[in-house]
């Protein structure tokens, strides 16, 4: 049972980097994708980005210039880099797995989650 | 980008009731879309994937459909269990969107 935990800070100082990981435990990182989504307090869900075990990426790009999403294939792990953080960037932070539709390639859902991690931006 | 918008908000509803929400694409996606289930400080659960394919262990009273552009979630007896938050999720654009969530409360 492939199971997803986040780690990292709780709190960041604005104009810093948040930097969060998520390690994959019961499976392998590949051959899946997999994706950051974060969630403001009291508001809806957000896609961060995602990258793909081969290291392509892709990213939401209202955040694209400031995010950068890695993958540690010998740790079982990839990992979020967001840069110049804001208030506006507190948000509980999620990681997730990204599974094609069988007998497709590009046809995607997330199946598996991590709990969250709340990370608050705050001097 | 594509924007997903869901109705209603937040619906009211009772146990045993049948309830519907609404997922409108701003284009169509085909049936690129999933449904994901979020009870209240929990993470979010899969329970429909291209529009109508029930996740495994998802309980059957929950049914999805559309295409193109239109697309709905169908709960067919609500439980106390479904009393939660309900988003959908574009996979048809490389850059993933989410609907703002449809909170089904208890009347």
């Amino acid at each position: 049972q492939v199971q997803l935990q986040e780690s990292g800070p709780g709190l960041v100082k604005p104009s810093e980097t948040l930097s969060l990981t998520c390690t994959v435990s019961g499976g392998s990182i590949s051959p899946y994708y997999w994706s950051w989504i974060r969630q403001p307090p009291g508001k809806g869900l957000e896609w961060i980005g995602y990258i793909y075990y081969s290291g392509t990426s892709n990213y939401n790009a209202s955040l694209k210039s400031r995010v950068t999403i890695l993958l540690d294939t010998s740790k079982n792990q990839f990992s979020l880099r967001l840069t110049s953080v804001t208030a506006a960037d507190t948000a509980v932070y999620y990681c997730a797995r990204v599974r094609p539709v069988a007998g497709t390639y590009y046809q995607h859902y997330m199946d598996v989650w991590g709990k969250g991690t709340t990370v608050t931006v705050s001097s | 980008d594509i924007q997903m918008t869901q109705s209603p908000s937040s619906l009211s509803a009772s146990v045993g009731d049948r309830v519907t929400i609404t997922c409108r694409a701003s284009q169509s996606i085909s049936n690129y879309l999933n449904w994901y289930q979020q009870e209240p400080g929990k993470a979010p659960k899969l329970l429909i994937y291209a529009a109508s394919s029930l996740q495994s262990g998802v309980p059957s009273r929950f049914s999805g459909g559309g295409s193109g552009t239109d697309f709905t979630l169908t709960i067919s007896s609500l439980q106390p269990e479904d009393f939660a938050t309900y988003y959908c999720q574009q996979s048809y654009s490389t850059l993933y969107s989410f609907g703002q969530g449809t909170k089904l409360e208890i009347k």
